[in-house]
């Protein structure tokens, strides 16, 4: 089983529209996880952290389920410039720095 | 510039040479990473350095690859004898503090090995 999956997509939506990305990761001992936006040809940037409560940042909403390992990311209201690549990011085990990265989610908002 | 800056951003080599990658990271970052990143892949982790101090190469695909920061800030990314199924992306990234989440990319080195 991979560390860390994520459909690839991609998720084609109307401008306006909710969607919503899951994200399973493998290591139960994982402490801390982040989603991650990357632009086409660009590199990847911190979009928001994930935290045990769930956490909600304007449009976008992260919420972390621990007994099913899995971790997800809501937008709201799709805009034009939310096409981009979503990764999931689980931590290592709480003694280290070490952070997987997962394939990626691929989001299309059309007008 | 304030950011991380890899160099250089292209390299094109021959097979069996050898190449280094640079990666100059944020000033004052403790952390340095890592990464590879195929085309319609995530990145995929190498290694990464607290300080000086390398704490996890459990990434390096092969004892070809090898890493080093010897004074704490500026890394190399070495590739002994290359191979076509090393050409990708090589990024680098760091970060303020250790364990934590928010690493800072540069925009990587694209590597293409003929």
């Amino acid at each position: 089983r991979k560390e860390v999956e994520q459909d690839p997509g991609p998720f084609n939506v109307p401008e306006g529209a909710t969607v919503a990305f899951n994200c399973t990761y493998s290591n139960s001992a994982s402490q801390s996880f982040f989603w991650y936006r990357q632009d086409c040809r660009k590199e990847p940037k911190l979009l928001m952290s994930v935290y045990s409560s769930g956490n909600e940042d304007g449009r976008f909403t992260a919420q972390l389920n621990r007994a099913s390992q899995y971790i997800s990311l809501l937008i709201r209201d799709s805009k034009l410039s939310d096409s981009a690549t979503y990764l999931c990011v689980p931590s290592g085990s709480s003694n280290t720095g070490k952070l997987i990265f997962g394939q990626g989610t691929t989001l299309q908002v059309k007008p | 510039g304030a950011g991380v800056s890899q160099s250089p951003r292209y390299k094109v080599t021959k097979r069996g040479q050898d190449v280094a990658l640079r990666c100059d990271p944020i000033s004052g970052h403790v952390s340095l990473y890592w990464y590879r990143q195929a085309l319609g892949q995530g990145p995929e982790f190498l290694t990464y350095f607290n300080y000086e101090a390398q704490q996890d190469k459990s990434g390096l695909p092969n004892d070809r690859f090898s890493a080093e920061r010897p004074e704490g800030s500026i890394s190399t990314l070495t590739i002994q004898r290359t191979e076509q199924r090393d050409s990708a992306m090589y990024r680098c990234a760091s970060s303020l503090k250790t364990q934590t989440g928010e690493l800072f990319f540069g925009e990587g080195s694209r590597l293409t090995v003929l």
